[in-house]
């Protein structure tokens, strides 16, 4: 069983290259998360998957597109890479049920430089 | 807009000693609260969470937290802390009727032997 998983774990991208980061989850979750942290800031959301199918702007959306393969994998894609977008990257998984969203389950996260 | 204060960026204690890590939090409705731990170059870990019941709330690691309605706070506690809880400890909260969570700064934990 291994959790949340990430690739890459180290990316270096110049300004305007794109670029995807994957993530999968074998817990059977139905909801899956993106998540960026930068130093004080602790994290922040970017988009969530509530359910197969659905996805969602998050607290900061803008330069990131998402993709819910399926109920497994959950991508997110820098269209053009820019400085501001230099940070930590982290996925992440839960299970809902009857309206009860629990405890979410972090990957171990992209380190991402855009010089 | 719900949003998590964690009044330190930085609380120092002795090996042994009681710890506690402050938060305080604002939400519109009954909060789902929770306390997560990251150690270095690694994701966040759950530690435990408030949904509803006792006040009270028993996690990982023989950690614990206090929800305190009237003070709209959920601190962190733990009796005697060991060199290894030395990390980055998060509070986040999430309205019932909400789909995010909304994290605090972070509070870095330093035990000292």
């Amino acid at each position: 069983n291994a959790g949340v998983t990430q690739t890459p774990k180290f990316q270096v991208l110049k300004t305007g290259q794109s670029m995807t980061l994957q993530c999968a989850q074998d817990m059977n979750h139905n909801s899956m998360y993106w998540y960026r942290q930068d130093p004080g800031m602790g994290l922040r959301l970017i988009y969530y998957s509530a359910s197969e199918g659905t996805t969602d702007k998050g607290e900061v959306p803008n330069g990131y597109n998402v993709s819910r393969l399926n109920k497994r994998e959950f991508s997110l894609r820098l269209e053009s890479a820019a400085p501001s977008q230099t940070s930590v990257y982290f996925c992440a998984s839960s299970e809902t049920w009857a309206g009860i969203w629990y405890e979410q389950y972090f990957g171990p996260g992209t380190r991402l430089t855009v010089t | 807009a719900q949003s998590v204060a964690q009044p330190e960026d930085q609380v120092n204690v002795a090996e042994g000693n009681p710890l506690t890590v402050k938060c305080t939090y604002s939400v519109s409705g009954n909060p789902y609260l929770f306390w997560y731990v990251q150690y270095p170059n690694r994701g966040l870990q759950f530690l435990l969470k408030y949904i509803t019941g006792d006040n009270l709330v028993k996690g990982s690691y023989g950690f614990e937290a206090e929800f305190n309605k009237s003070q709209t706070s959920f601190h962190l506690k733990k009796p005697s802390a060991l060199v290894s809880d030395s990390a980055l400890y998060f509070c986040a909260v999430r309205d019932n009727a909400g789909n995010m969570l909304t994290f605090g700064g972070g509070t870095r934990l330093m035990v000292k032997p």
